[in-house]
């Protein structure tokens, strides 16, 4: 079974900080994803990845980057964390594939507080 | 603009009756949809999907249904079982858009005894 990991459960930071959160997944997907899970808003898009060194963004991108130096690891950056991006964070990798028939796997996610 | 709605927050269902969950989306362009069922502090699974080619696909107690020309979909869970309360969330894609999906904003179940 594909596996993603998430570095951290849970995370408090100060506001200003500047945060990783770390995603690594052992199956050689191509994609990897970031999303945040809010209470009635569901899981939005941060930023996604076809492969090493390419990034795209998602529907939420604001104050957030990402890094993909290596196929296996993909790293979410708040650039200076403030309190609206206390969060529930999920990664998710796919393998590329021609058709949209494929799901993600998700990582157990990173739950963020920034106080 | 939510292209993926899940209009019910919260269902609860007593076991062993269906439990049907809805979703509608906007855009026509989805042609694949997927459920995700979601525990507290764990990542969303995948449980189901469909293709757009066809208007049901069934797994076990779990049904999806998709009616494309009400851009409805709807997931069937028969006999309800308490290990099913969890959050479902629905979610769409389309082909070419660089296999990003698009979520809804989830339903929780409750399934009591």
């Amino acid at each position: 079974d594909v596996k993603v990991t998430q570095s951290s459960r849970y995370l408090v930071k100060r506001t200003g900080e500047k945060v990783f959160l770390e995603c690594v997944q052992d199956m050689d997907h191509e994609n990897m994803f970031w999303y945040r899970q809010d209470p009635g808003l569901g899981l939005r898009l941060i930023y996604f990845s076809y492969d090493v060194k390419m990034k795209e963004k998602g529907d939420i991108p604001e104050g957030y980057s990402v890094s993909r130096e290596k196929k296996e690891r993909f790293s979410l950056i708040l650039e200076s964390a403030s309190t609206n991006q206390t969060s529930m964070y999920l990664c998710a990798s796919r393998v590329q594939l021609r058709a949209a028939n494929y799901g993600y796997t998700f990582g157990s996610g990173t739950r963020l507080t920034v106080v | 603009d939510q292209q993926v709605k899940q209009n019910s927050p919260s269902l609860s269902v007593q076991e062993g009756r269906i439990s049907i969950l809805n979703c509608d989306y906007t855009n026509s362009m989805f042609d694949y949809f997927l459920w995700y069922k979601k525990y507290p502090a764990e990542g969303p699974t995948f449980l189901i999907s469909i293709s757009s080619i066809k208007d049901k696909n069934e797994d076990g107690r779990f049904t999806v249904f998709l009616n494309k020309s009400a851009k409805h979909l709807s997931l069937h869970i028969v006999p309800s079982q308490p290990g099913d309360s969890a959050v479902y969330f629905c979610a769409a894609s389309a082909t070419g858009t660089a296999s990003k999906l698009t979520f809804g904003t989830g339903t929780r179940l409750q399934v009591t005894l």
